[in-house]
């Protein structure tokens, strides 16, 4: 069984510009969610999805968005990038049904932002 | 407040020597904890999950954990350490709803001396 797929894995953007990040969540599971892993903040809920709609959401501005298709593969962007950006983006999907909350995270996205 | 602390920032063990990191939660509703692991490069592995029942909880590659709701408490631990355990440690606090976030700690960075 494949796990969690994260692409890219690496990227390098400069400021002001925008990146999508691309998760493909183990099959079967319906529920995709996102983390920013930082050395200062370390690791921060970003959103959750299921059934492409965002049941949860953290505290990041505006700029943090995600979606999820019907094949419940995820996608986040960030807009106009700022040097704090710079992060390690981790993808987790779950089996909402199981009646447990037990991610599995994919290897993440290591964003830099110049 | 809700928050996971780990005292610990670093440890350093001899291999074969016993291991224990500590974990204390706040959190406002029933805890739901858990461990994971986090090697360079790498995403996070789930070593083992407490839910409820039994307060000492088995989990993969050896490793146990311990929740002690007194103390708010959920500590770690490993009889003898490989060299291979060298890793970082994450614990994290959630609710058992799905799609919830979890609240991680800030990790600890275990080290293993030859």
């Amino acid at each position: 069984k494949a796990g969690v797929t994260q692409t890219p894995r690496y990227l390098i953007k400069t400021r002001g510009q925008q990146v999508t990040l691309s998760c493909s969540p183990i099959s079967g599971h319906r529920s995709v969610s996102w983390y920013q892993q930082t050395p200062g903040q370390g690791l921060q809920f970003l959103f959750e999805y299921f059934s492409e709609t965002q049941r949860n959401k953290g505290n990041f501005p505006g700029r943090f968005s995600g979606r999820q298709f019907s094949n419940s593969r995820s996608e986040m962007n960030v807009s106009t990038l700022e040097l704090g950006d710079s992060a390690l983006y981790l993808c987790a999907s779950s089996l909402p049904d199981s009646g447990a909350n037990v991610l599995t995270f994919g290897a993440g996205s290591r964003l830099t932002v110049l | 407040a809700q928050s996971v602390t780990q005292p610990d920032i670093h440890i350093t063990v001899s291999e074969g020597a016993s291991l224990e990191l500590r974990c204390n939660y706040s959190y406002g509703a029933t805890p739901y904890l858990f461990w994971y692991v986090q090697s360079p490069g790498q995403g996070l592995q789930l070593l083992l999950k407490y839910f409820s029942g039994d307060t000492l909880v088995q989990g993969i590659k050896g490793f146990e954990a311990e929740f002690k709701r007194s103390q708010s408490s959920f500590n770690l631990r490993k009889p003898s350490v490989h060299w291979s355990d060298a890793a970082e440690y994450f614990c994290a606090v959630g609710a058992l709803q799905a799609g919830t976030a979890l609240i991680f700690g800030k990790g600890t960075t275990l080290s293993v001396s030859s």
